[in-house]
């Protein structure tokens, strides 16, 4: 069962314009959503964060929204860049007391901005 | 400052041999993990080790073992290696509270033939 869902596995933008990425989540014990940035043969590195007693969370060019209602999150991108392009993984985690930060990823949206 | 390093990058072996993968931080972190990545699956994570001398199942960890060596190092081991195994594994750390962003490694691509 995957509790963290990307449903589109690529998305084309062109240069300058918004690009918006969704993940959706099932496990309502999720409190904490992160999104990744993969390049192709490197690790992912960390993008940016939202805690679930917030609505957005904004750095530079990229803004997360969390909709718990719906269990929905979006990444915003805007302007796009070329060196945008690269594949984003949402991640969620929930608070356990006394355990590691576990992440449950999802599958990844494959983004290219075009020039 | 190195962060966290992965040897070796890539590996291939034969049905049934065995090896293992390791992983270093140098940022003091006190949680590691073992992800794999396949098409079309994302990271699904196959231990973890909260802290120094403790270690967890993920999500995955059939047909593998785990060793925390100390702090630093955390290694994953497979012992007869199968053609599902064939993936790429990153090794990741983080703080121990929860919500801290995980710092992954470059990743090792395995084949197994």
């Amino acid at each position: 069962d995957q509790q963290v869902k990307q449903n589109s596995p690529s998305l084309s933008v062109q240069e300058g314009r918004i690009s918006i990425l969704n993940c959706d989540y099932t496990n309502s014990m999720f409190d904490y959503f992160l999104w990744y940035k993969k390049y192709p043969a490197e690790g992912p590195t960390f993008l940016i964060s939202i805690s679930s007693i917030k609505d957005k969370n904004e750095d530079g060019r990229f803004t997360v929204f969390l909709n718990k209602s719906a269990k929905h999150l979006s990444l915003h991108i805007v302007p796009s860049q070329p060196g945008d392009s690269a594949v984003y993984f949402c991640a969620a985690s929930a608070s356990l007391a006394g355990t590691a930060s576990k992440l449950t990823f999802g599958t990844g949206t494959r983004l290219q901005v075009t020039l | 400052n190195a962060g966290v390093t992965q040897t070796p990058k890539f590996q291939v072996l034969k049905t049934g041999q065995s090896m293992t993968l390791q992983c270093a931080q140098d940022m003091n972190h006190n949680s590691m993990y073992w992800y794999r990545q396949d098409p079309g699956m994302g990271l699904r994570l196959i231990y973890y080790s909260a802290s120094e001398g403790t270690t967890d199942k993920g999500e995955v960890p059939n047909g593998y073992n785990v060793s925390r060596l100390n702090k630093r190092e955390f290694s994953l081991r497979l012992e007869s290696a199968a053609p599902s195994q064939t993936s790429v594994y990153f090794c990741a750390s983080t703080m121990p509270t929860a919500h801290y962003e995980q710092y992954f490694g470059p990743g090792t691509r395995l084949t197994v033939t």
